[in-house]
């Protein structure tokens, strides 16, 4: 089975400060998305990736900046905290070809809380 | 903005009943995946339709997408308690990107 690992699943963090979310799968998708979630809205697509070092602006890029240096990796990064970035982050991963033929593998997700 | 409206946004079940989502577009879709989400956990990948009119079954769930490829439906009979979670749908548009709706959060009383 795919694993997507976020490697926190918790973080408490003060206004004005850098943030980085870590995402890791290691069944060499192509493909990684981050999303996130809040209630009411569902889940509202970040930033995505579908190779190494491209990446592409999803519906809400507005405040954060991502990072894709190796494939099994997708960094999300939010480079001035603010407390309306409140959520829950979540990442996922995809296998490439022919886009949305294939189905999303999420990761546990990053409970981000800013103070 | 979010182009897959769903509806509705919470459903309180009592246990043995059937309920249904919906799932609406404003544009044709390519594909729809439905998610599950438990309390606490992080979506889960159901199924893909890809055709117009299509049913699928999971034992006692089934999914629809409609004849002109702009909604779709998840129905589940005789609601059990493991239904408790949040279900998604998210559509395939002309473009790559995956919308998702706004979820429905079922909830069932014993």
């Amino acid at each position: 089975d795919v694993k997507v690992t976020q490697s926190s699943r918790y973080l408490v963090k003060r206004t004005g400060e850098k943030v980085f979310l870590e995402c890791v799968q290691d069944m060499d998708h192509e493909n990684m998305f981050w999303y996130r979630q809040d209630p009411g809205l569902g889940l509202r697509l970040i930033y995505f990736s579908y190779d190494v070092k491209m990446k592409e602006k999803g519906d809400i890029p507005e405040g954060y900046s991502v990072s894709r240096e190796k494939k099994e990796r997708f960094s999300l990064i939010l480079e001035s905290a603010s407390t309306n970035q409140t959520s829950m982050y979540l990442c996922a991963s995809r296998e490439g070809g022919a886009f949305g033929a294939n189905v999303l593998t999420f990761g546990a997700g990053s409970r981000l809380t800013v103070l | 903005g979010q182009q897959v409206m769903q509806i509705p946004q919470y459903q309180h079940v009592q246990e043995g009943e059937d309920f249904t989502t919906y799932c609406n577009s404003s544009t044709t879709l390519s594909n729809i995946q439905w998610y599950k989400q438990r309390p606490g956990g992080h979506p889960v990948f159901l199924i893909q339709l890809v055709k117009s009119g299509e049913v699928k079954k999971q034992k006692r769930l089934t999914f629809q997408f409609g004849e002109a490829k702009k909604n779709s439906s998840l129905h589940i009979t005789a609601t059990q308690t493991t239904d408790v979670g949040t279900y998604f749908c998210a559509g395939l548009p002309n473009d790559y990107k995956l919308s998702f709706g706004a979820g429905t959060t079922v909830t069932v009383r014993a």
